[in-house]
């Protein structure tokens, strides 16, 4: 069964760095083509991705939020740590993880529940 | 980088059948496959077609996609409508460096 579940802080004051964890279980991030990404979703808006890193260390950012993003992985810990820089109020949404699977194209097969992060002083 | 366009809202009756496109701003619709996913109202997105037409296990064949070059679009078609259809419907692609996009969604309404 796979599984995906994002951690971190709910409420980030502006300018401060988020890091959110994604630990997931039932796959491994060693298997070839296998990725996990990063979406977010502000309230009532739609979805936009942000990043993703593939089982061989390549790592993919939206272009808009490049310099502020950087993602991570820790495959004996089965997790996946995106951080993101200088947070604002627009920031505030809920991030999801989701999985790229090993094979077929570049989408996300398995997601998380997603995590509501809150930027405010 | 491109965009995916959507119209922001569908609405259809029960029983019927509809069809939500996603057109792209630049670069051919063929240049890389399109999925979509669904994403029911407090819940995660679910995927519901991905390359272009192709339904996971699990998807019931009421929902098939296709890509049209002419119109430079992508198309979800649901038919049979059921209530539980109602939700949001986004659209996805990825570009030539493999960076993704997402379309800005449709709300599908079964009235």
């Amino acid at each position: 069964q796979i599984t995906l579940k994002e951690s971190g802080p709910t409420l980030v004051k502006p300018t401060q760095t988020l890091t959110l964890t994604c630990t997931f279980s039932g796959f491994s991030l060693t298997t070839s083509r296998v990725g996990v990404g990063w979406i977010r979703q502000p309230p009532g808006k739609a979805l936009e991705w942000l990043a993703l890193i593939y089982w061989d260390d390549d790592e993919r950012y939206s272009p808009s939020l490049k310099s502020r993003l950087t993602i991570t992985k820790d495959t004996s810990k089965n997790q996946v740590v995106l951080t993101m820089t200088n947070m604002d109020p627009v920031d505030t949404a809920t991030y999801f993880c989701a999985r790229r699977p090993p094979t077929g194209t570049l989408y996300f097969d398995y997601w998380g529940q997603g995590t509501l992060v809150t930027v405010s002083s | 980088n491109f965009m995916l366009t959507q119209p922001h809202s569908v609405s259809e009756s029960p029983g019927k059948t509809v069809t939500i496109s996603c057109t792209r701003n630049s670069g051919g619709i063929g240049n890389s496959y399109v999925q979509w996913y669904q994403q029911r109202p407090g819940s995660s997105p679910t995927i519901v077609i991905y390359e272009d037409n192709q339904r996971p296990s699990g998807v019931p064949d009421r929902f098939s996609g296709s890509i049209d070059r002419s119109s430079n679009s992508a198309s979800l078609t649901i038919s049979g409508l059921r209530t539980e259809d109602e939700a949001d419907y986004y659209c996805q692609s990825y570009d030539s460096t493999n960076r993704w996009v997402f379309g800005g969604g449709t709300k599908l309404t079964v009235l």
